[in-house]
């Protein structure tokens, strides 16, 4: 069984450029989420997919958009780069929506200049 | 407001010291779902345990204990005869729905240091 990947590990841009970080689900997922993690901080809810529609989303910017794809793959797109978008980007997949246990991937570190 | 409060920035015990990580939340909902995952220096959470709001059984795993208290809205973990394997940062989370639509909040994260 394959576990949560994330693509690319670290990406460094520069303010004002648009970004896209890409997430495949756990074998059997339906459902993913996305996070910014901070340096020190705990993770931030972006927004969730389900059967790919958007079913939640956390207090980020529309600049801040999704896709999910019928295999339950997901995008994740940032516009507009800021430097405080700088952090590490975690994707989460699970069975379902609300109160399945959530499977993380190991991230993408986006660094903004 | 939906909050998720761990008090405690970073404990640090002797290896098979006992310890117990505080997280207190906030919610509007009545149906709703807590959770702990651990994140050790490798950098990746990792799912510990998942309670639903209508299940205030406590439960124990190994060493690991969690003990869900509506009434205070807490529900802390307990690390029993802690091991230089379980320094890592904690966090404790809260999922709700509102209208339909999911919501997870995350605490700031407990960082526990275990000392050999």
């Amino acid at each position: 069984e394959t576990g949560v990947t994330q693509s690319p590990t670290h990406l460094i841009k520069t303010r004002g450029q648009q970004v896209t970080l890409r997430c495949s689900s756990q074998s059997g997922h339906n459902t993913v989420s996305w996070y910014q993690q901070a340096l020190g901080q705990g993770p931030q809810f972006i927004f969730q997919y389900y059967r790919e529609e958007e079913n939640g989303r956390g207090n980020f910017p529309p600049r801040f958009s999704g896709l999910q794809f019928p295999n339950y793959s997901s995008e994740l797109n940032v516009n507009a780069l800021e430097l405080d978008d700088s952090a590490l980007y975690l994707c989460a997949s699970s069975l379902g929506q609300g109160g399945y246990e959530q499977f993380f991937g190991p991230g993408t570190r986006l660094t903004v200049l | 407001a939906q909050k998720v409060t761990q008090a405690q920035t970073e404990i640090s015990v002797v290896e098979k010291e006992d310890v117990t990580l505080d997280c207190v939340y906030e919610t509007r909902d009545t149906t709703y779902y807590l959770f702990w995952y651990k994140q050790p220096p490798s950098g990746e959470l990792v799912f510990l345990i998942r309670r639903n709001s209508f299940d205030e059984q406590n439960e124990i795993s190994g060493r690991y204990s969690w003990n869900f208290q509506k009434s205070t809205s807490s529900f802390n973990f307990t690390i029993t005869a802690s091991q230089v394997v379980d320094s890592a940062v904690y966090f404790c989370a809260l999922s709700e729905t509102f209208s339909g639509t999911y919501k997870y909040i995350f605490g700031t994260g407990t960082r526990l240091k275990v000392l050999a």
